[in-house]
């Protein structure tokens, strides 16, 4: 199983709708973070928390919203969902304190089609 | 404004050839840089280098960093059509992951 699963790993909505990304993780780590890739942009961070009680904005926030439920678990909502929001998405988690540095690991990612 | 390129954007080799990735920066109070493979959809952790740790390697697959020069090259001997897949590299600079800044990656197709 992985260390970090997100549901759904497919979702076409249409525009305007809400959309929920789920994201639970089994490493223990404190830090979760929401990407986005696009074709030629690369990875861009989106949000990130580093407890429960942590929210932070990252590069690109405008449009979604996020909550950390507990330390395991980490969603992305769409609130409205617009077509430029059709990316690959993906979680990850970090634990600085159990010596990786820097190091994220990456879920298996959520394609996201916004019609 | 901190920046990573990675070098080329595509390769195509064949199996067997050895290549090359690059990877430069300009990233302020620079902490570590770290290689993925990403094949169909998470990247996967490959190293982590820091200045205290400059030279990674794994079997085939070896890494270093130029802190002066600012670059870090990925090596990979022997090409099997496995290590097909896109090689992402990141810089981190202090003050932990959040600020971790991707390249856009190397597609890099091994043929038969």
């Amino acid at each position: 199983d992985a260390d970090v699963t997100q549901t759904p790993r497919n979702r076409i909505t249409k525009t305007g709708k809400r959309i929920m990304l789920e994201c639970s993780q089994t490493k223990g780590h404190d830090r979760m973070y929401w990407y986005r890739q696009d074709p030629g942009l690369g990875l861009r961070l989106i949000y990130y928390s580093f407890d429960v009680k942590d929210i932070n904005k990252g590069e690109i926030s405008d449009g979604y919203s996020v909550s950390r439920q507990a330390q395991a678990k980490f969603s992305l909502s769409l609130e409205s969902a617009i077509p430029n929001q059709t990316a690959l998405y993906f979680c990850a988690t970090s634990d600085p304190a159990k010596g990786g540095g820097n190091t994220i690991y990456f879920g298996e990612g959520s394609w996201l089609t916004v019609v | 404004e901190d920046k990573v390129v990675q070098s080329p954007l595509s390769l195509v080799v064949h199996e067997g050839d050895t290549v090359t990735l690059n990877c430069s920066y300009e990233v302020t109070n620079f902490r570590s840089l770290l290689w993925y493979k990403q094949e169909k959809k998470a990247p996967t952790f490959l190293f982590m280098l820091t200045s205290s740790g400059i030279e990674k390697k794994s079997g085939r697959l070896s890494s270093i960093l130029d802190k002066k020069e600012l670059f870090s090259i990925l090596n990979i001997t022997a090409t099997q059509t496995g290590d097909s897949a896109v090689y992402l590299c990141a810089v981190g600079p202090q003050g932990g992951s959040e600020k971790l800044v991707f390249g856009k990656g190397t597609k890099l197709t091994v043929n038969p």
